[in-house]
């Protein structure tokens, strides 16, 4: 069975100053991975996924399949990135079920 | 529509009745899912639909908890004699295309259970 696991519950940082958000996944097979983002009273969404190796908002995410990680990073918070992250996964033998870690909350202290 | 959307937002059960939350995904989304999420956890797959089709339902935790999508589009999802237990968000969420990969989420059916 996958699991994702998000060492950190809450994570503060001054606004200008680099963020990484960690997640680390348990998987055999090969999966994607996803980082979701809820702003304050604003519903989940997708923030970005490791087959599109793209940079939203100035966050980028590597796989690393040697550490099984995922972890988040932006090299400049600012105040507008306080929120809640999840990590997920999905496995290509069940598209249809993502597993989410419990989540991180980063605050972005100015 | 504007989104996925999400009846009742909140609902106060006494133990033992009968809830019924409904979701109405995105038009033309083939995809739906049900999650659970407890406070301060993240979300937990309970089941998920292509089409009318219910491919997956092995996150249900037990057999009070039943789904549906009959015609395709709007999805309810069914706990009967709820339980304490059973007090969390319910979180839809569609896609467009079978195992798509941006998923959509509604705001939630917060469900309190006393």
């Amino acid at each position: 069975a996958q699991r994702v696991t998000q060492p950190e519950k809450l994570l503060s940082v001054f606004k200008g100053a680099p963020v990484e958000l960690k997640c680390n996944y348990s998987y055999s097979g090969s999966p994607e991975l996803f980082w979701y983002v809820q702003y304050s009273r604003q519903r989940l969404q997708l923030l970005l996924r490791h087959i599109s190796r793209e940079s939203i908002k100035g966050f980028t995410a590597d796989l690393n399949k040697g550490e099984t990680s995922f972890h988040l990073k932006k090299p400049f918070a600012q105040e507008e990135d306080s929120a809640m992250y999840y990590c997920a996964l999905r496995t290509n033998t069940n598209a249809g079920k993502s597993t989410f870690g419990d989540g991180t909350t980063l605050t972005v202290k100015p | 529509g504007a989104g996925v959307s999400q009846s009742p937002r909140y609902k106060v059960a006494k133990r033992g009745q009968d809830v019924a939350l409904r979701c109405d995904p995105i038009s033309g989304h083939v995809s739906l899912f049900w999650y659970q999420q407890a406070l301060g956890q993240g979300p937990e797959f309970l089941t998920y639909f292509q089409n009318e089709a219910q491919l997956d339902k092995s996150g249900l935790p037990s057999d009070r908890f039943f789904a549906e999508r009959p015609e395709g589009s709007v999805s309810t999802l069914k706990i009967q004699r709820t339980q304490q237990e059973d007090s969390a968000v319910y979180l839809c969420a569609s896609s467009l295309a079978p195992g798509g990969n941006t998923i959509y989420f509604g705001e939630g059916s917060w469900l309190t259970v006393v």
